[in-house]
């Protein structure tokens, strides 16, 4: 168990929907990265908070957006879902502390289905 | 971040050992080496990581060469529960000013190791 907690687990949804995905950090770390991994894709990054500031952005759609809370959740918005949506979204969190050990640690995922 | 180069599939025997092998030549001073593992649509498991010096932990070990462009991770005694595809990332670990945007872990396509019975 990594400490990151990701919610729903599984999701499936008709195309043109929006869907929330919800993620819990480790305890006291200040960092959230979004990942997609799709079935011909690997690990692909989209997006990081840092105490509830946006600080990198990868390939994240337009149609996508994050956020991070006071108390440190975060929550990916997907809206306009296409079929090519479906994809395994991982959350990830990092203390990300100057001179210390940063290691990013992944929730198990949320698997989104879009028919 | 660095590239890395790792073979794209390896096997093993279950209770050898098995050696996972990466190239990063342009590794820079302070980017550290990063193993992490995917067991089939789980999360990225964190595994272990070195500047250096070969560290071990309960998990692998990582031996990194003396001029830092190649290491490799090995698990001692591999079971079939280590069948996975197996990220060789290198990334700061040691931060300059506190989250910021270089710090992301860039995923390549890993090698996938299976252990044979």
């Amino acid at each position: 168990d990594s400490g990151v907690t990701q919610t729903p687990k599984h999701l499936i949804t008709a195309t043109g929907q929006r869907v929330t995905l919800r993620c819990s950090p480790r305890s006291g770390d200040l960092s959230v990265y979004w990942y997609q991994q799709s079935l011909d894709q690997g690990l692909q990054f989209l997006i990081q908070y840092y105490n509830g500031e946006e600080r990198a952005k990868g390939n994240i759609l337009e149609r996508f957006s994050a956020q991070q809370f006071p108390d440190l959740h975060s929550e990916l918005n997907l809206s306009s879902l296409e079929l090519g949506d479906s994809a395994l979204y991982f959350c990830a969190s990092s203390p990300e502390l100057i001179d210390s050990g940063n290691t990013i640690y992944f929730g198990e995922g949320s698997w989104l289905t879009v028919v | 971040d660095a590239k890395t180069t790792q073979p794209t599939s390896m096997d093993c025997a279950e209770g050898r050992a098995a050696n996972l092998p990466c190239n990063h030549s342009t590794i820079s001073g302070n980017e550290y080496v990063y193993w992490y593992r995917q067991i089939h649509s789980q999360g990225p498991q964190y595994i272990i990581h070195g500047l250096k010096n070969n560290e071990t932990n309960e998990m692998a070990s990582l031996i990194i060469t003396e001029d830092r462009k190649s290491s490799t991770l090995i698990l001692p005694h591999a079971t079939l529960r280590d069948t996975a595809v197996y990220y060789c990332i290198v990334r700061v670990a040691r931060l300059a000013y506190s989250g910021g945007s270089n710090y992301k872990l860039t995923f390549g396509k890993g090698t996938l190791l299976t252990v044979n019975p």
